[in-house]
């Protein structure tokens, strides 16, 4: 059992140029999500599905993009690097949202990129 | 939005003692309130949550305290071992349509020295 899968694991990109991460779940959950984690603040949320087609913005969404064509894919775009991007990724999964008693969120093992 | 505060931020303990690390949060309309330990290189992993209506949680050596009134919560680890070193994240998320969208604290790096 797979459970959440991220691809590639490290990068390092050059100023302006783009890049897509891709996030892969097993688990048949309808939530998916995308933090980026930076020393000291935790993770922050990107982007998030609620389900196959939809997405939303998060907490810090700017010079993102996302799509969820299919249920168990989640991929996390960026059009042109920046520096300021240079975080640890996590993508997760969930079963259910905050209503629900579904709410674990199951986590990648993260993709490590860095703009330089 | 939420927001919230952990605290210490790296904890050093003797194997064996216990370990108490604690959160705040913001918006009182939270109710859903996870603990997450990362080991390194890994990417986080539910340890323990708890419900606005549950006042204290435990599961064999951890337990997880919530003050709903003072909008605090805790996470209390007894007779820590070398396996709990780890950065342990606090959360709490807030009721909505759809999503679990949670707000983490900053990470408490606990170092338990055997």
């Amino acid at each position: 059992n797979a459970g959440v899968t991220q691809t590639p694991k490290f990068r390092v990109l050059k100023t302006g140029q783009s890049m897509t991460l891709l996030c892969a779940q097993d688990m048949n959950h309808e939530y998916m999500y995308w933090y980026r984690q930076d020393p000291g603040m935790g993770l922050r949320l990107i982007h998030y599905s609620v389900g196959e087609g939809t997405t939303a913005k998060g907490e810090v969404p700017d010079g993102y993009n996302v799509s969820r064509l299919k249920k168990q894919n989640f991929l996390l775009g960026l059009e042109s690097a920046a520096p300021s991007q240079t975080s640890v990724y996590f993508c997760a999964s969930s079963r259910g949202g905050t209503g629900s008693m579904n709410t674990e969120a199951f986590f990648g093992q993260g993709t490590r990129l860095t703009v330089v | 939005g939420e927001n919230v505060e952990q605290h210490p931020s790296t904890l050093s303990v003797q194997e064996g003692d216990s370990a108490v690390i604690k959160c705040t949060y913001s918006d009182s309309a939270s109710n859903y309130f996870p603990w997450y330990k990362q080991e390194l290189g890994k990417g986080p992993q539910l340890i323990i949550d708890i419900r606005s209506n549950v006042g204290e949680k435990k599961d064999q050596r951890i337990a997880v305290t919530l003050n709903k009134t003072a909008k605090h919560f805790s996470l209390h680890i007894t007779e820590t071992q070398p396996e709990d070193s780890a950065v342990y994240f606090c959360a709490a998320s807030i009721p909505q349509a759809a999503g679990n969208k949670l707000t983490f604290g900053g990470g408490t790096r606990v170092l338990v020295k055997p």
